[in-house]
């Protein structure tokens, strides 16, 4: 079992609507992070959480430390929303390499 | 610069080959990672340095793959006797503080090995 499981793996939704990824993990971590990579480009950071919730415009992120468990939303999805958004976490400590989610490759349809 | 600056960003070699890539981090930075994706699937974890601790190499495949970090700032990432499976993308990011710091990803530098 990977320690950064996202869902769904794939997603994809028509223009407008709400949609959530969800990232859940099974080691202590000392932040989360979502991470967006549109087709053929670099990736770029959205949000970096070690608690609560943050919002960036149309982005919203939660962390639920207690269960382990982030999601990430997206209200009135656009086209250009189209991407892979990759959950990683911060291990901290002495060793502080993230661990990646497989990605949530997300189709918004106009 | 303001970002991560990778270079080259596409490189073809042959099989057997050495190759470098290197990693310019935004100044300032104490840490700085180096990762790979591979056609399909997701990051995964080279190494790591964080200021002048001794950096986690953890995540080199083999021991072909090493990796310096010249006064706390620009890395090369080295690739002796390149294999076809090592063409990936290869990616470099920073950030200020060890772990709980915004990453910041240079574009990569894509690797071809034919």
């Amino acid at each position: 079992k990977n320690e950064v499981e996202q869902s769904p793996q794939n997603l994809t939704a028509q223009e407008g609507e709400f949609i959530t990824i969800n990232c859940s993990y099974s080691v202590g971590i000392s932040a989360l992070h979502w991470l967006q990579q549109h087709p053929g480009g670099g990736i770029v950071s959205l949000f970096m959480l070690s608690s609560g919730k943050k919002k960036h415009g149309r982005l919203i992120a939660t962390i639920n430390i207690q269960e382990k468990h982030s999601s990430l939303h997206i209200t009135a999805s656009h086209p250009r929303d189209s991407a892979v958004y990759i959950c990683a976490v911060s291990r901290g400590g002495a060793t502080n390499k993230l661990i990646f989610g497989t990605g949530t490759l997300l189709a918004v349809q106009p | 610069g303001a970002g991560v600056s990778q270079s080259p960003s596409n490189k073809v070699t042959e099989k057997g080959k050495d190759v470098e890539l290197r990693c310019d981090p935004i100044s300032g930075h104490t840490a700085l990672y180096w990762y790979r994706q591979s056609l399909g699937q997701g990051l995964e974890f080279l190494i790591y340095f964080q200021g002048n601790s001794a950096p986690d190499k953890s995540g080199l495949p083999s021991d072909r793959f090493s990796a310096e970090r010249t006064g706390g700032s620009v890395s090369t990432l080295t690739i002796q006797r390149t294999q076809q499976e090592d063409s990936a993308v290869y990616l470099c990011a920073s950030s200020f503080n060890r772990g709980t710091g915004e990453l910041f990803f240079g574009e990569g530098s894509r690797l071809t090995v034919l």
